[in-house]
């Protein structure tokens, strides 16, 4: 089974830039979050969708974005990139049934804002 | 806030050592995962343990949940290089999973 994966891998982008970055679960998989991590903070959960529709949301700016396609990819959207936006973010995709939440993670989208 | 506390933040020791990682919260969570993340990629997942009390083992890493479902410990036996990165913890809490800041361990040859 594929696991999950994330493109682009690495992105170089200037501050007021937009970008947008993708993400394909596990084969199955209806539930999709995405985290923010950075060497100070840490991993930090940004949001996630659950079949098109966000289930839950941290606490992020609302120039950070989502959705979610009827094949389960995601993808996920900042504006006006500030250079603190620069970090590693990471999909994690999981089967969200009953019982015990796994998720399982892509290689993640090194993002740099210059 | 539901929060993860991992400690030590750094450990650096010599292949063969033993060495034991922990992560602490105040709330109780309904499960537990342990990562290993390194560097470039995304974590990988190790272990999930759901029962207060529990031990679940994989080679030489040794998992126990707390019982009271609060707490954990990871016990490497032997370490070795490959056993070098970040190790991370996450929780299964009311409505999201919670990560700690983890564990950051390097194994020397």
């Amino acid at each position: 089974k594929a696991g999950v994966t994330q493109t682009p891998r690495y992105l170089i982008k200037t501050r007021g830039q937009q970008v947008t970055l993708s993400c394909s679960p596990i084969s199955g998989h209806r539930s999709v979050s995405w985290y923010q991590q950075t060497p100070g903070q840490g991993l930090q959960f940004l949001f996630e969708y659950f079949s098109e529709t966000q289930r839950n949301k941290g606490n992020f700016p609302g120039r950070f974005s989502g959705r979610q396609f009827s094949n389960s990819r995601s993808e996920m959207n900042v504006s006006t990139l500030e250079l603190g936006d620069s970090a590693l973010y990471l999909c994690a995709s999981s089967f969200s049934g009953l019982g015990v939440y796994e998720q399982f993670f892509g290689p993640g989208t090194r993002l740099t804002v210059l | 806030t539901q929060l993860l506390e991992q400690s030590p933040q750094f450990l650096s020791i010599q292949e063969g050592e033993n060495l034991t990682v922990y992560c602490n919260s105040s709330s109780v969570f309904s499960s537990l995962q342990w990562y290993r993340q390194e560097p470039g990629e995304g974590p990988v997942l190790l272990v999930t343990v759901v029962t207060g009390g529990e031990v679940k083992k994989l080679k030489r890493l040794t998992f126990q949940f707390g019982d009271a479902r609060k707490d954990s410990s990871l016990h490497i036996t032997a370490a070795q290089p490959g056993d070098t990165g970040l190790y991370l913890c996450a929780g299964e809490g009311d409505d999201k999973i919670i990560f700690g800041k983890g564990t950051r361990l390097h194994i020397l040859p």
